[in-house]
């Protein structure tokens, strides 16, 4: 039971490059969120999606895509980065319908030169 | 202003002493709230959660609410070095979709 996991761990892009953050769950949980953490400032939510086959924008969606693959598996695109866009990304989940805990993975630093 | 306030310390003890850790909020809809901890370069943990105004203990955890003066604390007793990170505070409303508010986390040192 792995929980949460993100790839990649780590990455560096340059202005303008594309990337896909991969965010996969095993808890059978319906709701899964992106948030980026920035110094200072705590988790803010990008995307999140309520159950499969739905998603949502957060509080910071600009520059961002998500997909819902399956009921397992949740994506997030950076079309074309940029310096703002480094962060350390946190994908999480949770089962509203049972309770309101989210569980994160462990992230994936990425740094936009 | 944000919706969740909590200073981002950091608040240095010496082992053996209380930690005291609190957040302030300002929506009234919130109505479940969490503590999380988060060790250096690794995602955040759940540590305490309740749904009411009142007392939770676990351990040397204790979580306290009180939704009148829209305020939530944690207090971790006989603090350890392990017990160095920081710590967010997180807390949503029912028909969110599970959406949680976090506060930017206070960073703790236990010091030997």
């Amino acid at each position: 039971n792995a929980g949460v996991t993100q790839t990649p761990k780590f990455q560096v892009l340059k202005t303008g490059q594309s990337m896909t953050l991969q965010c996969a769950q095993d808890m059978n949980h319906n709701s899964m969120y992106w948030y980026r953490q920035d110094p200072g400032m705590g988790l803010r939510l990008i995307y999140y999606s309520a159950s499969e086959g739905t998603t949502d924008k957060g509080e910071v969606p600009n520059g961002y895509n998500v997909s819902r693959l399956n009921k397992r598996e949740f994506s997030l695109r950076l079309e074309s980065a940029a310096p703002s866009q480094t962060s350390v990304y946190f994908c999480a989940s949770s089962d509203p319908g049972q309770s309101y805990e989210q569980y994160f993975g462990p992230g994936t630093r990425l740094t936009v030169t | 202003q944000k919706e969740v306030e909590q200073d981002p310390g950091p608040l240095s003890v010496p082992e053996g002493a209380i930690v005291s850790l609190n957040c302030t909020y300002s929506n009234s809809a919130f109505q479940y709230f969490m503590w999380y901890r988060q060790y250096s370069r690794k995602g955040p943990e759940l540590l305490m959660y309740t749904y009411s105004s009142g007392n939770k203990e676990d351990g040397r955890f204790t979580a306290q609410v009180d939704k009148s003066s829209k305020y939530i604390s944690l207090f971790i007793r006989d603090s350890q070095p392990s017990d160095s990170a920081t710590y967010l505070c997180a807390m949503g409303g029912y028909g969110s979709w599970g959406k949680l508010q976090f506060g930017a986390g206070t960073q703790v040192v236990v010091t030997p």
